[in-house]
């Protein structure tokens, strides 16, 4: 089966801190994605990538940068949290290709304060 | 820009069919999708349909697609309380997929 692990479940950052969110997939996979869920927007993207080193902006990048040094690791970083980055915050993977079926992580729920 | 459009809730008896409707923009979508979300979890694939099909059945699940009015509903046989959930409709784009708000399916006993 193929997984897609996000680093926490849920995580408490102070206004102004630079927090990391963490993400593994283990199934060889070119594409990840980071995505924020919030009530009544579904999801957005925030950034993919689609190769090592590679990156795209999706639709709300702004306040964010990733990182994707190794092919199975793609990290969201924002650089200083704030409150209305409070969010579920979800990673995705995929192959290249038409069939573009992503496999998703349970989620990081974080919370600024 | 692609939009995928799906109302936002629906609520069935234990029993009932459940039908969610979705309508997309993009005409080049090769493949559409239909997430199960349920509470406090990621997204699973509950099934896709390729854009040059009308149908596809698994087991309680029908997809229809009708292309040319861009709309693509999902039917859920039989419904039971474990199908109670969020589900997202998604198009497939460029390397990326563009989801639906989703429709929060509430069953009763």
């Amino acid at each position: 089966d193929v997984k897609v692990t996000q680093s926490s479940r849920y995580l408490v950052k102070r206004t102004g801190e630079k927090v990391f969110l963490e993400c593994v997939q283990d199934m060889d996979h070119e594409n990840m994605f980071w995505y924020r869920q919030d009530p009544g927007l579904g999801l957005r993207l925030i950034y993919f990538s689609y190769d090592v080193k590679m990156k795209e902006k999706g639709d709300i990048p702004e306040g964010y940068s990733v990182s994707r040094e190794k092919k199975e690791r793609f990290s969201l970083i924002l650089e200083s949290a704030s409150t209305n980055q409070t969010s579920m915050y979800l990673c995705a993977s995929s192959l290249s290709g038409s069939n573009t079926e992503a496999f998703f992580g349970q989620g990081t729920r974080l919370t600024v304060v | 820009g692609e939009d995928v459009e799906q109302s936002l809730f629906l609520s069935v008896r234990e029993g009932d069919s459940s039908v969610i409707n979705c309508t997309y923009t993009d005409s080049s979508s090769t493949y559409l999708y239909w997430y199960k979300q349920e509470p406090g979890a990621g997204l699973q694939l509950l099934t896709y349909i390729f854009s040059n099909m009308d149908m596809k059945q698994d087991q309680r699940l029908t997809v229809l697609l009708n292309k040319k009015d861009k709309h693509l509903s999902l039917r859920i046989a039989d419904t039971q309380t474990g199908d109670s959930a969020i589900y997202f409709c998604a198009e497939s784009g460029y390397s990326t997929l563009t989801f639906g708000k989703g429709t929060m399916l509430l069953v009763s006993p």
